[in-house]
């Protein structure tokens, strides 16, 4: 699976969107990008995932660019309780030795602000 | 309903000791996982269950040894563990094949004295 580089952390203004970058430069054409956050002590949450079009769920919008080599996840009116940290990764479809395996990076801390 | 159920949420034990964690879902998935987070770390995989067989063991030592009953249920048996092994233990599970989606319980607090 490819690998994908997050800033380490980012703030945001409650009620603005939150725009979390992620580059996943070696993305091959057949990987998926799925966003998680975890919020303090609690298991991850998933979030959305998309492939090649731009996805939107009541939780977020995700944006890939057409090259696939980055994307962003929107959170459009953030509020305090999405403070948490966000994962960002890519992987294929499950099969093969890679199955099931979901590979975390460090992630963002988003904190959200009064 | 997209629920994953652990328990204990908290559990402390000697080094001697011999415990039991475990994860339940009745979302119909047919692959269950063990994950362990260390603090201020991300989730690292452990364990991987497909239709109730060991799919994937990431090299994890001996003294965990995972169990999956039946299809909704998964457990963690612990023996002889070392404090280094205090962390959050994470269970998820998902549909088999295809751009899967896991979903995750909230976990349990594992110390180990």
């Amino acid at each position: 699976d490819a690998k994908t580089t997050q800033p380490p952390s980012m703030d945001c203004a409650e009620g603005r969107a939150a725009n979390l970058p992620c580059n996943h430069s070696t993305i091959s054409g057949n990987e998926y990008v799925y966003w998680y956050r975890q919020i303090h002590s609690q298991g991850p949450q998933y979030i959305i995932h998309g492939l090649k079009n731009n996805e939107t769920n009541e939780m977020a919008s995700l944006i890939i660019t057409e090259d696939r080599k980055s994307s962003t996840l929107i959170l459009p009116h953030a509020t305090l309780r999405d403070t948490a940290v966000y994962y960002c990764i890519v992987r294929g479809l499950a099969g093969g030795t890679s199955y099931g395996k979901l590979t975390f990076g460090q992630g963002t801390i988003l904190t959200v602000h009064p | 309903d997209t629920e994953v159920t652990q328990t204990p949420k908290h559990l402390v034990m000697g080094m001697t000791n011999k415990k039991s964690l475990k994860c339940e879902q009745h979302m119909g998935h047919r692959a269950m996982y063990w994950y362990k987070q260390k603090a201020k770390k991300p989730p690292e995989l452990m364990f991987v269950y497909s239709y109730e067989k060991l799919s994937i063991n990431e090299s994890v030592p001996s003294r965990f040894s995972p169990e999956c009953p039946n299809s909704s249920l998964l457990n963690l048996h612990l023996h002889a563990l070392q404090p280094e092994d205090s962390a959050l233990y994470l269970c998820a599970s998902s549909q088999v094949g295809g751009p899967v989606t896991q979903y995750f319980g909230p976990g349990t607090r594992l110390l180990v004295l």
